[in-house]
């Protein structure tokens, strides 16, 4: 399968602990995107990566969120402090390089729940 | 600040029935515009992509217009099956990112 990936599918933790979400492109995709579903809303863009370049971020992203690139392959969100309100399907999409918007393939999502 | 709304929120049909999905967003500076299916707890599979300069796109039973200028795009799924059952969620591309609207939930009964 060459789709993008996300590890893990699911991860529960106590509120305060850290989490970090794995997320595997389609290997010749350069942009990387990072989103946030609650429930009965859509996707909510979180942050953007060109190669290893971070180039947006969200104002839904806070201090307590981080995201990395570093070889411009995979990319890592990590989320420390976790609380209660951070409970939601974080989903991780890719597309392929050049000008303009390109589509957008999405992977299947790591599902947060904080208690 | 582009919104995106989807109408109607949710919708049930009996199968075979032809039907409709809108999407209305407020800045029409877009360089394209995507429709996506999401089954319960999954994630999103892209069904359509509309370029900003197209008016439509078709795929099997599948066919999506864009009018840029009134802000509108339009899904229309011919001869509905049970598993077309699903949220269906419209997405415009601005400067550098998706907004996607809440979607549409729909359940197409046997």
């Amino acid at each position: 399968d060459t789709g993008v990936s996300q590890d893990p599918r699911h991860k529960i933790t106590k509120r305060g602990q850290n989490v970090t979400f794995r997320c595997d492109p389609i290997s010749e995709h350069n942009r990387l995107y990072w989103y946030r579903q609650t429930l009965g809303q859509g996707p909510e863009f979180l942050t953007y990566f060109q190669n290893e370049a971070q180039l947006e971020k969200s104002r839904l992203l806070s201090d307590r969120f981080s995201a990395e690139r570093p070889k411009g392959s995979f990319s890592t969100l990590e989320i420390q402090r976790t609380e209660q309100g951070d409970s939601a399907m974080y989903l991780c999409a890719s597309s392929l390089p050049g000008q303009g918007a390109r589509e957008q393939y999405f992977g299947p999502g790591t599902r947060l729940t904080v208690t | 600040k582009q919104e995106v709304t989807q109408i109607p929120a949710a919708l049930s049909v009996p199968e075979g029935e032809n039907l409709v999905l809108n999407c209305s967003f407020t800045d029409s500076a877009i360089y394209n515009l995507q429709w996506f299916r999401q089954d319960p707890g999954k994630g999103l599979t892209s069904l359509l992509l509309i370029q900003s300069s197209q008016r439509e796109q078709t795929s099997g039973r599948l066919n999506a217009s864009l009018d840029k200028s009134s802000g509108r795009s339009t899904l229309y799924i011919a001869a509905s099956q049970p598993g077309d059952s699903a949220t269906y969620l419209c997405a415009v591309f601005g400067y550098s990112t998706l907004t996607f609207g809440k979607g549409t939930m729909l359940l197409v009964s046997p």
